[in-house]
C-alpha cells in the first residue's frame, strides 16, 4: 500500500516554511525522506524510526506520529537548493527485509 | 569512492529485445535494490537483494530477472522488452548490519525507451 503525500506540489518564496505531509493505512516501523532534483537521483535525508529515533539532514526536521501512521517533514526558512521531489518511503514491519515503498512525491519550487 | 554506478545512462530497445541494466557499488554495502520510476511518479521496487546469491521480487518484478553473484554487482536483465517497460531505472545500496536505521544510495540511473 503506496502511502499518500500532501501536497502534491508547493511553491514558496526564499525565507518561506513549508509542511510536507505522509500517511500510510499500515502500521509504520520507520519512515524514510529523500529529495530528487529534476533529472539526478534521489538523494537521503532522514530516516524516523518507531520509538522517535531521527537520523538526518541539519537543517530540516520531521515528525513521526506512530498512532496516526503520519510522518511530517519541516522545511524551515527555505533556500533555492530546496527546490525539487520530495518523497517519503516506509517501512512497514520488522520483519520486512527492509524495503521501502515510496509515495509519489511532492513537489517543492522555491522562488526567490 | 565511486558510489553507485550504473551503465548504460540511456538506451533505446526494439520490443521484444533484451538488455542487461549494470550496477556496481563500492561502498561494501550488503543489501543492493533495483527501482523503476515512471515519469511523475514515484519509485516502485523490481527486485532486492540481502546479500550475495540471495534475491527476492520486491512490488513490480514481472519481465525482469536478476543475479547476484558478488558483493558488488547487481545486474537487471530484461527479457522481451516491452512498451511498458519504458522508464528510468534507478539502483540503490545500503549497509544494513543489524535491525538499526539504514540510508539507501542510489546510482546515477539509466533511462530506458522501448518503441
Amino acid at each position: 500500500q503506496q502511502p499518500v503525500q500532501s501536497p502534491q506540489a508547493v511553491i514558496l518564496r526564499e525565507g518561506e516554511d513549508a509542511v510536507i505531509n505522509c500517511s500510510s493505512s499500515k502500521a509504520l516501523y520507520s519512515v524514510h525522506w529523500y529529495r530528487q532534483k529534476h533529472g539526478e537521483a534521489p538523494v537521503f535525508l532522514m530516516i524516523l524510526l518507531k520509538g522517535g529515533e531521527q537520523k538526518g539532514h541539519e537543517k530540516i526536521s520531521a515528525s513521526f506520529n506512530e498512532k496516526k501512521q503520519q510522518s511530517s517533514l519541516y522545511l524551515t526558512a527555505s533556500q533555492l537548493s530546496y527546490s525539487g521531489t520530495y518523497f517519503c518511503g516506509t517501512e512497514f514491519s520488522s520483519g520486512s527485509a527492509r524495503q521501502l515503498t515510496f509515495g509519489s512525491g511532492t513537489q517543492l519550487t522555491v522562488l526567490p | 569512492n565511486a558510489g553507485v554506478t550504473q551503465t548504460p545512462k540511456f538506451r533505446i530497445l526494439k520490443i521484444g529485445q533484451s538488455m542487461t541494466l549494470q550496477c556496481t557499488q563500492d561502498m561494501n554495502h550488503n543489501y543492493m535494490y533495483w527501482y523503476r520510476q515512471d515519469p511523475g511518479m514515484g519509485l516502485k521496487l523490481i527486485y532486492y537483494s540481502v546479500g550475495a546469491g540471495i534475491t527476492d521480487k520486491g512490488e513490480v518484478p514481472n519481465g525482469y530477472n536478476v543475479s547476484r553473484s558478488t558483493t558488488e554487482d547487481f545486474p537487471l536483465r530484461l527479457e522481451l522488452a516491452a512498451p511498458s517497460q519504458t522508464s528510468v531505472y534507478f539502483c540503490a545500496s545500503s549497509y544494513s548490519p543489524d535491525r538499526g536505521p539504514y540510508e539507501q544510495y542510489f546510482g546515477p540511473g539509466t533511462r530506458l525507451t522501448v518503441t
